[in-house]
């Protein structure tokens, strides 16, 4: 079982539409999350970040942890096609390994 | 924000030839490093761990004499591919830990895409 599982997609939606991505993961002990952006041919940047089980919001992003079910969430509101790139779900493993999911790669129609 | 340069962005090499790759950390300092590698479609696997001042880490199945890490400095981490193989091209993408935003504060170079022919 990978450590960290994301439906690699592709997801295309339309332009305004809400959008959601998803990751599940193995290990009960990770207490950090995160996820990452990334355009073609570029390195990922960080999005968004959480720590433990809840919510966090940043604009029209907002990224939800729950521990119970391991399950970590993103969430796109009014998606713009800016927004299309892969999203890439990762937890912090120990004291600095980052283990990413295989991403998801998502379009937005105009 | 924190900002790491790598260079170059991409590289066409010949089989048997070494290349290397280079990773800074612009605006702060870096005592780890990491080196990952990403087939298309795919996701970031860490290759290995870079320590400035001593030796890199690998991860299982990554081989070491193949895949050179150097870090001298707390600005610097190289990757050389050394004899490199048409299987050895790939997007490889560095990252640097800022330990001033703590346990999210990792940074990535704009990758380098090989192609060895």
């Amino acid at each position: 079982q990978k450590e960290v599982e994301q439906d690699p997609g592709p997801l295309s939606v339309p332009e305004g539409a809400i959008v959601s991505l998803n990751c599940t993961y193995s290990n009960s002990a990770f207490q950090y999350f995160m996820w990452y952006r990334q355009y073609s041919r570029k390195g990922p940047e960080l999005l968004m970040y959480t720590y433990s089980s809840g919510n966090k919001e940043d604009g029209r992003f907002t990224a939800q942890v729950d521990k119970s079910s391991k399950y970590i969430s993103l969430f796109i509101r009014d998606s713009q096609p800016s927004d299309s790139a892969t999203y890439l779900c990762a937890v912090l493993q120990g004291a600095q390994k980052l283990v990413f999911g295989q991403g998801t790669r998502l379009t937005i129609n105009p | 924000g924190a900002v790491v340069s790598q260079h170059p962005s991409w590289v066409i090499c010949k089989s048997g030839t070494s290349v290397k790759i280079e990773c800074r950390s612009l605006d702060f300092q870096a005592t780890t490093m990491f080196w990952y590698r990403q087939f298309p479609k795919q996701s970031l696997m860490l290759m290995a761990t870079s320590n400035e001042g001593s030796k890199a880490t690998y991860e299982q199945g990554v081989e070491k004499d193949k895949f050179l890490i150097n870090h001298a400095s707390l600005t610097l981490s190289t990757l050389t591919v050394t004899s490199a193989h048409p299987e050895d091209s790939s997007f490889y993408i560095c990252s640097a830990r800022d330990l001033r935003t703590g346990n999210y504060g990792y940074t990535f170079g704009s990758g380098t895409r090989l192609t060895v022919v």
